[in-house]
């Protein structure tokens, strides 16, 4: 079984300050995906970043970043410097399985206030 | 530019009616899922397919919903009879096969389903 938590439901920050948006997961796989996806209020899903379980390495893209860490079983994104713009549901979602079955969060409420 | 495409956007309907929602994965990829959105339970997998064949549907109420894909542009999803606590948003996403598949989902805008 496969299981995504992200236990934030809604955060809300100010324009400028940093949030961290937190992921567990739970899978028996040694081989797996995990990814975040973006919600904005026009309800597309839009991806935002793939790792996969053999590559530890943080990564970080303009004001985002994430860290992956196999022995919490976590996957957190990071916005530093937040604005307007990001403000959207942010999901974190797990691929594993003989027949790579894709699992999502709850998601996370991300608002950012001027 | 390729994407996925999902009809109807928006669908009201009244309770007992039959409703089909269709999905047109980007030409190409060979796996389509279908995702359903509420306010409680956030997204949840309906089904999904690899190659036109159903390998997943453990998420769908057997008794009211199938999942279809007649041929490999196109995905269906069915309910019926339908439900008022069917009103959710369906979303369909398709990914890439073989080499190409770095393993993210590409989704569709979403069938925004009312039933009254």
């Amino acid at each position: 079984a496969q299981k995504v938590t992200q236990a934030q439901t809604e955060i809300s920050v100010v324009e400028k300050e940093d949030v961290t948006l937190d992921c567990v997961y739970e899978t028996r796989d040694t081989t797996y995906y995990l990814f975040w996806y973006k919600q904005p209020p026009s309800g597309e899903l839009v991806f935002l970043i793939r790792r996969n379980s053999f590559d530890e390495q943080n990564e970080i893209s303009g004001r985002y970043s994430w860290n992956f860490q196999k022995s919490t079983s976590s996957f957190n994104f990071t916005i530093t410097a937040s604005q307007v713009v990001d403000s959207a549901v942010y999901f974190c979602a797990l691929r594993s399985g003989g027949y790579q079955k894709v699992t999502f969060g709850t998601g996370t409420k991300l608002q950012v206030i001027p | 530019d390729a994407r996925v495409t999902q009809t109807p956007r928006h669908k009201v309907t009244e309770m007992g009616q039959e409703v089909t929602m269709r999905c047109q994965p980007i030409l190409g990829h060979n796996t389509v899922f279908w995702y359903r959105q509420t306010m409680m339970q956030g997204l949840e997998l309906l089904a999904y397919f690899r190659n036109r064949a159903p390998l997943d549907d453990s998420g769908m109420p057997k008794d009211r919903f199938s999942a279809e894909m007649p041929d490999a542009t196109l995905a269906t999803l069915k309910i019926q009879p339908s439900e008022p606590r069917d009103s959710a948003v369906y979303f369909c996403a398709s990914g890439p096969k073989g080499q190409t598949n770095t393993g993210e989902l590409f989704f569709g805008e979403g069938s925004r389903l009312t039933v009254l």
